[in-house]
């Protein structure tokens, strides 16, 4: 059974640019978190989608975006990107849209590393 | 001051040794605990999930809650190489179903 898969793997991308990132959710998940985790740090949660709605959103400037499509994979945008958003992505789907618990494991992809030039 | 703070070591240990990995915290309304164990250039896994206080076990992993210090534990015992990861600790509200992640513990097992 395929995990969370998160494309691409690495991006370089200049200052100013548009960048998308993609992620499809375990089989059967509906819920589906994005995270930046910048080196030495701790993941930071950007959004949350729950049957393609928005569920939640971190503290973030408007330059990041996300959605969700029919199929429960997703999208995350960041415009006019800045150096400092350089980082690990990370997308995690669950089977429920509220939380992580005992029955409902939250399971994070491999990451897309972007370096901003 | 953070709501989740974590030493990111690193922390090195002989192969065997016990290990004991901690976070504190500051907001009294977390009520959920987990441990994550996160190798290098890979997404984190969910490794120990612990409701309120008290202890968890599995295998040779031991979670401890204790809420009225604010304070979470992670012990490994008999430690391996493969035990060599960032270990990041991460509480949530009831209320709010996003886990706050502390900045994880980077653990190097030796032989």
């Amino acid at each position: 059974d395929a995990g969370v898969t998160q494309s691409p793997t690495h991006l370089i991308k200049t200052r100013g640019q548009h960048v998308t990132l993609r992620c499809s959710p375990i089989s059967g998940h509906k819920s589906v978190s994005w995270y930046q985790q910048v080196l030495g740090q701790g993941p930071q949660f950007i959004f949350q989608y729950y049957e393609k709605e928005e569920r939640g959103r971190g503290n973030f400037p408007d330059r990041f975006s996300a959605r969700q499509f029919p199929n429960y994979s997703s999208e995350l945008n960041v415009n006019a990107l800045l150096l400092g958003d350089s980082a690990l992505y990370l997308c995690a789907s669950s089977l429920l849209g509220r939380g992580w618990g005992v029955d409902t494991e939250a399971f994070f992809g491999q990451g897309t590393r972007l370096t901003v030039v | 001051q953070k709501e989740v703070e974590q030493d990111p070591g690193p922390l090195s240990v002989p192969e065997g040794a016990i290990v004991s990995l901690n976070c504190t915290y500051s907001n009294s309304a977390f009520q959920y605990f987990m441990w994550y164990r996160q190798y290098s250039r890979k997404g984190p896994e969910l490794l120990m999930y612990t409701y309120s206080s008290g202890n968890k076990e599995d295998g040779r992993f031991t979670a401890q809650v204790d809420k009225s210090s604010k304070y979470i534990s992670l012990f490994i015992r008999d430690s391996q190489p493969s035990d060599s990861a960032t270990y990041l600790c991460a509480m949530r509200t009831g209320g709010s179903y996003i886990p706050t992640f502390g900045r994880g513990t980077s653990l190097i097992v030796h032989p």
